[in-house]
């Protein structure tokens, strides 16, 4: 059981816009910034969005993050075949005092 | 470029230590905290904890308290699980801090490629 939640999958068709949530409390993303990741398929994970809405070298700006309150939301505009991938947001938690994840969401482009 | 290159895999028996380790390239191994991820087959990722190349200290989630341990060399950091269970059977992953942050400001890259840690009798 993740500590973020997640909905576990998500699809879209080509050129498409998605958004992926994210759901935590006051003691993780209520208080501290959102990172999420890209996990292709075979292949390490990925930053892909860091401090909430800042994108990494690389990173097209089809990929966009934002937080509100106690959660946070990943949009994939252009929608394109090679998004087809796992993404998992991330967070500090004051209470737990560590790093907690979402349980993934499973993207999939039709 | 900065990588990550981690060892194969691993079949552990219940109750055996594993160690994996995840050699540095492409960037001054001091420079920046080292974390430690896992995956369960069908799970979110999990945070083990981190280790400070530079001085050798770490920090471990209550979790692996006790069981897990994290040390480094001049290039090289691992990560040890003792008395494995089952329930350990997982991708392993280091993933780089960026720089010596810890807490809420942090993310992580990059990641090793993983390794694949499997607990059976």
């Amino acid at each position: 059981q993740s500590v973020l939640t997640q909905p576990p999958s998500a699809s879209g068709t080509p050129g498409q816009t998605v958004t992926i949530s994210c759901s935590g409390s006051s003691t993780n993303i209520g208080s501290n910034y959102v990172n999420w990741y890209q996990h292709l398929p075979g292949a390490a994970p990925q930053l892909l969005i860091y401090t909430n809405s800042y994108r990494p070298s690389g990173v097209p700006d089809r990929f966009s993050g934002s937080k509100s309150g106690t959660s946070a939301s990943l949009a994939i505009s252009g929608l394109q075949s090679e998004d087809e991938a796992d993404y998992s947001c991330a967070a500090w938690d004051d209470s737990l005092s560590g790093w907690v994840f979402g349980g993934g969401t499973k993207l999939t482009v039709l | 470029q900065v990588q990550l290159v981690q060892s194969g895999a691993e079949v552990g028996k219940p109750g055996a230590s594993v160690k994996v380790s995840c050699k540095t390239s492409g960037y001054t191994l001091t420079d920046n905290y080292m974390h430690w991820v896992r995956q369960a087959p069908g799970q979110g990722l999990e945070w083990m904890g981190w280790i400070n190349p530079y001085s050798g200290a770490t920090k471990y989630t209550q979790k692996f308290q006790g069981r897990v341990t994290m040390t480094r060399d001049t290039s090289t950091v691992y990560m040890e699980l003792s008395s494995l269970r089952p329930d350990d059977t997982a991708v392993y992953y280091c993933a780089r801090g960026n720089g010596y942050c810890t807490g809420g400001s942090c993310w992580f890259d990059p990641w090793g490629q993983g390794t694949l840690v499997t607990v059976s009798s």
